[in-house]
Order: structure tokens, then C-alpha cells, then sequence
């Protein structure tokens, strides 16, 4: 059983519009979450992170949503780019554990 | 020079074949990991070493054997392989494996295909 789920397989965007990322997990222990970037024939890049104590984290066009009591964290990003265009990975820990990854979101963002 | 490298890109083997994944990390961390990436499942975690010692072995079949000869080299020999371990096999590695803030920074991965 997936403790970590990103429902939508893929997103498609007009450029310059904003994307949604949705991640939902099931393991109350997580306390840190990151999102990590993943083009083709490359390793995952990180993101941005958040600790469960805060409800969001803003790095330039990238903001990321916690929401504890649904278990439910979001990407945003702003305005959307073409080179925004790749495989996006949610990921949780709790302390003293690893990364579990969620399935990725194939984000394609159209000029 | 990117921090984690990983040789070879790809890799098509036999089942009868043994061969070697290698990884190599310059960013003097103290953990590092195998990831396998199947098509359309989650990165499943397959080995952790922290300090050359093997912490956590994700139930992996004994037809992948991981070595950690020091900090900075990891491998992933594979002998007798299935074809649905066909996947992508990424390593990681990360300042410490507990805790919190231990971002993992991946390789490029080796695409491996078992005919």
C-alpha cells in the first residue's frame, strides 16, 4: 500500500498560467516532505521542502501547500515555463526514516 | 562535475550475465542508496549504507548484491536477473540517512534492460 500518492499520472499547462501539483499521503508520522524534479535520462533534482510545523514554503515561482489534516501537500508554480517540463516526485520521511516516494506527475507545460 | 555519477548509462544484460552498477559520490556525504525506478511505480528504495555499513535492505532479492567499499563508491552487482527487473536503477546519496534536511541528490541513473 502506496503511503505516498500523486493521483494524476500527468498535468498539461499554457505557459505562463500556474501548475498544480497534488500529493496525498497516508502515514501520519511523515513530518518533512520535499518535491524533487526528474527530466529524462537524468536522477531526481530537489526541489523545495517544507516541515510539517509550517503550512507553506515559497521559493521564487515554486510554493509549496501542507495541509496536515487532510495529509494532502501541493506544488504551485508560477508562472509556468517550458523548461518546467518534467517528471515531479513528492516524497515524505518521518524522523529517523527515509524518503517514500510518491509515482510522479508528468508535468507538461505548452508554449 | 556532478555530484553523484553513475556508470553505465545503460546496461542490456542476459539472465545468465553478471554485471556491476557503479556509483560514485563527490559531495562527501555520509549515506548513500539504490533506488529502483519501475515504469509507472514509485522510486522503491532498495539499499541504505550510512558510513560503509548496510542499514536497510528494502526484502530485495539476493540476486542483487549491493558493496559499499568506502564512503564515496557504491555498487549494485547483478547476477541471474529476471527481464522484469528491467528498470531504472538510481542511486542517491545524502549528508546523513536520519534526521531531518538529508535531501538525497540522485545520479543519472543506469537503464537496465534484462533480455
Amino acid at each position: 500500500d502506496q503511503q505516498v500518492k500523486q493521483n494524476s499520472p500527468s498535468l498539461s499547462v499554457q505557459e505562463g498560467r500556474i501548475s498544480i501539483l497534488n500529493c496525498d499521503y497516508t502515514n501520519s508520522m511523515f513530518d518533512y516532505f520535499l518535491w524533487y524534479k526528474k527530466y529524462p535520462a537524468e536522477g531526481p533534482t530537489f526541489l523545495i521542502s517544507i516541515s510539517s510545523i509550517k503550512d507553506k514554503n515559497e521559493d521564487g515561482r515554486f510554493t509549496v501547500f501542507l495541509n496536515k489534516s487532510a495529509k494532502h501537500l501541493s506544488l504551485h508554480i508560477v508562472p509556468s515555463q517550458p523548461g518546467d517540463s518534467a517528471v515531479y516526485f513528492c516524497a515524505a520521511k518521518d524522523a529517523g526514516n527515509m524518503l517514500t516516494f510518491g509515482g510522479g506527475t508528468r508535468l507538461m507545460v505548452k508554449p | 562535475e556532478t555530484g553523484v555519477t553513475q556508470t553505465p548509462r545503460h546496461l542490456v544484460m542476459g539472465m545468465t550475465n553478471k554485471k556491476s552498477l557503479k556509483c560514485e559520490q563527490h559531495l562527501g556525504h555520509n549515506a548513500m542508496y539504490w533506488y529502483k525506478q519501475s515504469a509507472k511505480k514509485p522510486l522503491e528504495l532498495m539499499f541504505v549504507y550510512s558510513l560503509e555499513e548496510r542499514v536497510e535492505n528494502n526484502s530485495v532479492p539476493s540476486r542483487f548484491s549491493p558493496e559499499c567499499p568506502n564512503s564515496s563508491h557504491l555498487f549494485l552487482h547483478l547476477h541471474t536477473l529476471q527481464p522484469e527487473d528491467s528498470a531504472l536503477y538510481l542511486c542517491a546519496s545524502s549528508q546523513d540517512w536520519r534526521g531531518l534536511n538529508t535531501e538525497a541528490f540522485f545520479g543519472q541513473g543506469t537503464r537496465l534492460t534484462v533480455v
